[in-house]
């Protein structure tokens, strides 16, 4: 069965620290990849996205993720964080050859001045 | 464009009452979505519509549960009755082709259920 994983519940970094949020995917094929970030009370965004190409995908505020097949992995970082990047961040991947769609269970991230 | 629109935006019941919850998705977008959440079960997708049909209800929990899309404009879930273990937060999104498709979901600020 597909599966998205996001093996860290919490993070915390200091303002001005660099962030890797983990994501990892089960699934036959290359699906399609998100990151989306809920800030509190809020509805999700679209941070980024995966469909094929150049691994390293740009995105909003400073956002990037890496695709790597070997690993099945797709990675957010972020340079710099800013207090305003506390939030929820979650991964999703949406199957090519179907119509499902998956969120993995998010990680909140947490950052101190 | 207002982007996704829900209404209300929270709402508190008592166990056994019946519950509606309401979403315009964005102009022009033809696949709606219908997301809980909780602190247990994270976001979990309960159905989704593509033109107004329903093409996969297999994430509704149960049969208290129902959803509706009467036009392209306008969708509505429903519990029948409420219970406690129904208070989440509820999120509508859209987008213009179908999830598999890989196309970006614009989510609604969501609805906070809370059923005493």
């Amino acid at each position: 069965a597909q599966s998205v994983t996001q093996p860290d519940i919490h993070i915390t970094v200091s303002e001005g620290a660099s962030l890797e949020l983990r994501c990892n995917y089960s699934y036959g094929a290359t699906p399609y990849l998100f990151w989306y970030v809920q800030s509190p009370g809020q509805g999700l965004q679209l941070l980024l996205k995966y469909f094929s190409g150049d691994t390293l995908v740009q995105g909003i505020k400073g956002f990037e993720a890496e695709f790597k097949r070997s690993q099945s992995s797709f990675n957010l970082r972020k340079p710099s964080v800013h207090w305003s990047d506390a939030a929820e961040y979650f991964c999703a991947v949406g199957v090519r050859s179907g119509n499902q769609f998956y969120f993995g269970t998010g990680t909140s991230l947490t950052v101190i001045p | 464009d207002a982007g996704v629109i829900q209404s209300p935006r929270h709402e508190v019941t008592e166990m056994g009452q019946e519950v509606t919850l309401r979403c315009k998705p964005i102009s022009g977008h033809n696949s709606l979505f219908w997301y809980r959440q909780t602190m247990m079960r994270g976001l979990e997708l309960l159905i989704y519509f593509n033109n107004n049909v329903p093409i996969d209800d297999s994430g509704m929990p149960e049969d208290r549960f129902s959803a509706k899309m009467p036009n392209a404009s306008f969708s509505t879930l429903k519990i029948q009755p409420s219970e406690p273990r129904d208070s989440a937060v509820y999120f509508c999104a859209s987008s213009s082709g179908l999830a598999g498709a890989g196309d970006t979901q614009y989510f609604g600020p969501g609805t906070r259920l809370t059923v005493l």
